[in-house]
């Protein structure tokens, strides 16, 4: 079994300050863990993802996220935030023995001028 | 090579019509998954398929839905007499190969409105 908890479900930093979206998880196997991200209206983009290499992982756009096995978390940081980091961000584990990935609820980011 | 499509894009059904939906997988990728977004909610895993073979439709409702991804043509979504409940953007991703470290790739998805 496996699960994702998105602990933030609305984030708010101002332009040119860190942003930090919070996920935990849980899960009974060695998981693949990814970060995507939804604009309004559109589809999902991969961020970045986490496979057992690198514990910590850097993606597109300046994000990266670090893999915590003892705390079981993937947080999503980005040193400095831009208006078009505005979107929903949406953690995902994924199980090894099948093809289903489970999806948290969402971060919804705004960011302020 | 085109990324994962999905027509179309916007759907408008009255209730008790049927809606097909359609997602073509990127090009070399067998797996076909999918996703449906409620409004103001996440992703919900829906169905997972191979060629001519649904391998888990865990999350598919019990009536009115079905999946089928044949071994020509595109992966179909089908929703029998819909209601408004099944309004919602319904995301179709594809991979590859089924290994947890392959990325799912996502359509633009399609945006039903049931009326």
């Amino acid at each position: 079994a496996q699960s994702v908890t998105q602990l933030d479900s609305h984030v708010s930093v101002s332009e040119g300050t860190p942003v930090l979206l919070r996920c935990n998880y849980s899960s009974s196997y060695s998981p693949s863990l990814f970060w995507y991200v939804q604009h309004p209206n559109k589809g999902l983009q991969l961020l970045l993802k986490y496979t057992s290499a690198a514990t910590l992982v850097k993606g597109i756009n300046g994000f990266e996220a670090e893999f915590k096995k003892s705390e079981t978390s993937f947080h999503l940081t980005k040193p400095s935030a831009h208006m078009s980091d505005a979107a929903e961000y949406f953690c995902v584990v994924s199980d090894p023995n099948a093809g289903k990935s489970t999806f948290g609820d969402g971060t919804t980011l705004t960011v302020k001028p | 090579n085109a990324g994962v499509m999905q027509n179309p894009r916007h759907l408008v059904r009255r209730r008790g019509q049927e809606a097909r939906l359609r997602c073509s997988p990127m090009k070399g990728h067998s797996h076909v998954y999918w996703y449906r977004q409620l409004p103001e909610e996440g992703l919900k895993f829906m169905v997972y398929l191979q060629k001519e073979n649904i391998i888990d439709e865990s999350g598919m409702p019990k009536e009115r839905f079905s999946a089928e991804f044949p071994k020509e043509g595109p992966s179909i979504l089908r929703i029998q007499q819909v209601v408004r409940g099944d309004s919602a953007a319904y995301f179709c991703a594809s991979s590859p190969a089924t290994l947890s470290q392959e990325t799912q790739y996502f359509g633009p998805g399609t945006r039903l409105l049931v009326l």
